[in-house]
């Protein structure tokens, strides 16, 4: 299975820290996702990052690629409330993206 | 508002009774998906629609119908469902099917089977 595996499962920090989740998945890809879900909520994409790419920035994210360790890791530096949410990595396979359980983050004011 | 938009917001139903999903979508895109999410489990893929055709189905039982009637509009039929099919519906869509999209997201439909 192409399914991401995050760690940890859930994370707990206080605002203005970082945050690091970790995604680790099976098989080669062409590309990982990142997205959000607040709670009762969609899912909103966050960034991809394709399997020739080591690290993609986008305002305070960012994730890097490791293909030969088939990991990846997304860093949401000086986190805010706002932040609290579930994390999900997502990797493709074919026609689709497969979803791993979700990292849930909470953000201390 | 992500361009995805779903309906019902939430569905309480009976074991017996028939009703549907709807998913609709303004960006263009030509694929659609439908995903279950239950807690403590991994966003589960129903399926996938290119151009309304349906290219995936992940062995869904029957009891759970897709209908693609154009590429903006997608639903979900339900009938004779079981509690364990309680669960948020998630409805997305990207630009086409493949890996080099991401996807948007529906807000939902919060299903409870009674």
């Amino acid at each position: 299975s192409q399914q991401g595996e995050e760690d940890p499962q859930a994370l707990s920090i206080q605002e203005g820290e970082n945050a690091t989740m970790n995604c680790s998945y099976k098989t080669s890809i062409n590309n990982l996702q990142w997205y959000r879900q607040n709670s009762g909520r969609g899912l909103v994409h966050l960034i991809l990052i394709r399997s020739n790419e080591r690290e993609k920035h986008s305002g305070r994210l960012r994730v890097t690629l490791d293909t030969s360790k088939k990991s990846s890791s997304l860093l949401i530096t000086a986190s805010r409330a706002a932040d609290t949410a579930s994390y999900f990595c997502a990797t493709d396979g074919g026609s689709k993206l497969t979803f791993g359980k979700g990292i849930t983050l909470s953000v201390r004011p | 508002e992500t361009g995805v938009t779903q309906t019902p917001r939430h569905l309480v139903m009976g074991m017996t009774n028939k009703k549907s999903l709807k998913c609709e979508q303004h960006l263009g895109h030509n694929a659609m998906y439908w995903y279950k999410q239950s807690a403590k489990k991994p966003l589960e893929l129903m399926f996938v629609y290119s151009l309304e055709e349906r290219v995936e189905n992940n062995s869904v039982p029957s009891r759970f119908s897709p209908e693609c009637p154009n590429s903006s509009h997608l639903f979900l039929h339900l009938h004779t469902l079981q509690p364990e099919d309680s669960a948020l519906y998630l409805c997305a869509s990207s630009q086409e099917t493949g890996w080099n999209y991401g996807y948007t997201f529906g807000s939902g439909t919060r299903l409870t089977v009674v």
